[in-house]
């Protein structure tokens, strides 16, 4: 099946520090991929779509110059959080589409646990 | 703007038993409707997806329907195992989703134990 990897899966670092996550489609080419944020017992609130070649799409609220995302690659999206404060820590989730087909179904990374100190 | 609720929040069950969680949505313009398991501090697995034009999906001892016209979604877990405990999430794709920028609005989730 369809996997998603995900690195790395745990950061903890000290504040104004800047993170990088990757995002690997493993199996599959992702034209798209998508970058998700889960507070604590909360459900998954998109961030941005990632969109190989061209500028990530972000949602309302969410800071483009704090969370930078490139897409070099079918297999590879990048998210980069600047300047990182504790309010940025979280858990942060990547999904990939297969480009087959629209009806696909997203499938998701293992996310990474953010702890800024 | 479309809202996905879950209910119950958490609920417990005896191994053995069949049980059925719930997902709602408030707009019924849904391309599709997905199902996915989320294990304590990992990411989220695909269980099974509906498209609008289906009425149900199986996958094992799993089965998902799909009322779209009264917002509603079930997925049914057959003789449940400890290994089925884990947090359900429901998750719908709008029709106004434009290729490459489908946005999925997740339920809060349903936090299943299944007791030995």
């Amino acid at each position: 099946g369809a996997v998603v990897s995900q690195h790395p899966s745990r950061v903890i670092c000290k504040s104004g520090t800047s993170v990088k996550i990757e995002c690997r489609s493993l199996d599959f080419q992702a034209t798209t991929m998508f970058w998700y944020r889960q507070f604590p017992k909360k459900s998954l609130m998109l961030m941005a779509t990632s969109n190989e070649g061209s500028k990530a799409t972000y949602e309302q609220g969410v800071e483009k110059d704090k969370f930078l995302i490139n897409h070099a690659s079918l297999t590879l999206s990048t998210l980069t959080v600047t300047s990182a404060h504790p309010e940025d820590s979280s858990f942060y989730i990547c999904s990939a589409r297969d480009r087959g087909w629209l009806g696909a179904p997203q499938h998701f990374g293992d996310g990474t646990r953010l702890s800024i100190l | 703007k479309q809202e996905v609720t879950q209910i119950p929040a958490a609920l417990s069950v005896p191994e053995g038993e069949n049980l059925v969680l719930n997902c709602s949505f408030t707009d019924s313009a849904i391309y599709n409707l997905q199902w996915f398991r989320q294990d304590p501090g990992k990411g989220l697995t695909s269980l099974l997806l509906i498209q609008s034009s289906q009425r149900e999906q199986t996958s094992g001892r799993l089965n998902a329907s799909l009322d779209k016209s009264s917002g509603r979604s079930t997925l049914y877990i057959a003789a449940s195992q400890p290994g089925d405990s884990a947090t359900y999430l429901c998750a719908v794709r709008d029709t106004g989703s434009n290729f490459g920028n489908e946005k999925l609005t997740f339920g809060t989730g349903t936090r299943l134990t299944i007791i030995p």
